[in-house]
């Protein structure tokens, strides 16, 4: 299985600052790049799906960006809030299944 | 619309005992099936992947096994815990489309002591 390689880790800012973290995947036989949000106590939640080079898909204060022939997503909070705090997983399809990376741990202190 | 039941939500057992942990899957036929662990520290390591019943993909060599005996219900077994099957373990389905998004049971705290 080839790796799926989030940074950071983990991320501590404040409200009312944005960020973004990143998702390295293999570029090889690119189908879908997922992104998901799990907070603390519930079920991981899909946020984004992205198959095309240079999409870019948005919901509220985050989006994301695709960048299949270098092999990386970004994932961007813009005004980051405490309800933001989450582990945000991304996810490439390999071979029909998903692969999740390590993770990036958010905390948004008000 | 669909669902995913999984269960127990949270389970302590001594070393050297059974494992069985269950998920089922409503409103949808012929879904992948995945079970996943997440260990302390980690993302979501995958375990097994199922396309179909009788069909299970080993993707980690281990102490566990899992088992599709219907269409939309996937079970995580071992025969003997070790202290390092401690995890929280997650099933989770979604279509055989590369676009289709997964769904997650809500988990299971399992502890081996």
């Amino acid at each position: 299985i080839l790796n799926v390689e989030q940074s950071p880790q983990s991320l501590h800012v404040q409200e009312g600052d944005s960020t973004n973290f990143t998702c390295s995947f293999p570029s090889s036989n690119f189908y879908a790049l997922h992104w998901y949000r799990w907070e603390t106590a519930k079920s991981p939640e899909a946020l984004f799906v992205m198959t095309l080079n240079g999409d870019e898909k948005k919901k509220g204060r985050i989006s994301a960006t695709l960048n299949t022939k270098e092999g990386y997503s970004y994932l961007y909070i813009k005004g980051s809030q405490p309800e933001d705090s989450a582990t945000y997983l991304c996810a490439f399809r390999q071979g029909g299944k998903l692969i999740f990376g390590q993770g990036t741990e958010l905390s948004v202190k008000p | 619309s669909q669902t995913i039941h999984q269960w127990p939500a949270t389970l302590v057992q001594p070393v050297g005992s059974p494992l069985s942990l269950e998920c089922t899957v409503e409103g949808t036929s012929n879904p992948n099936l995945y079970w996943y662990r997440q260990a302390a520290g980690r993302g979501l390591q995958l375990l097994f992947y199922s396309v179909g019943i009788g069909q299970i993909s080993s993707e980690v060599p281990q102490n566990l096994s899992a088992s599709r005996p219907q269409d939309r219900q996937f079970i995580l077994s071992s025969k003997k815990l070790l202290l390092s099957d401690s995890g929280f373990y997650l099933c989770a389905w979604d279509q055989a489309l590369g676009t289709a998004e997964a769904f997650f049971g809500q988990g299971t705290r399992l502890t081996v002591v």
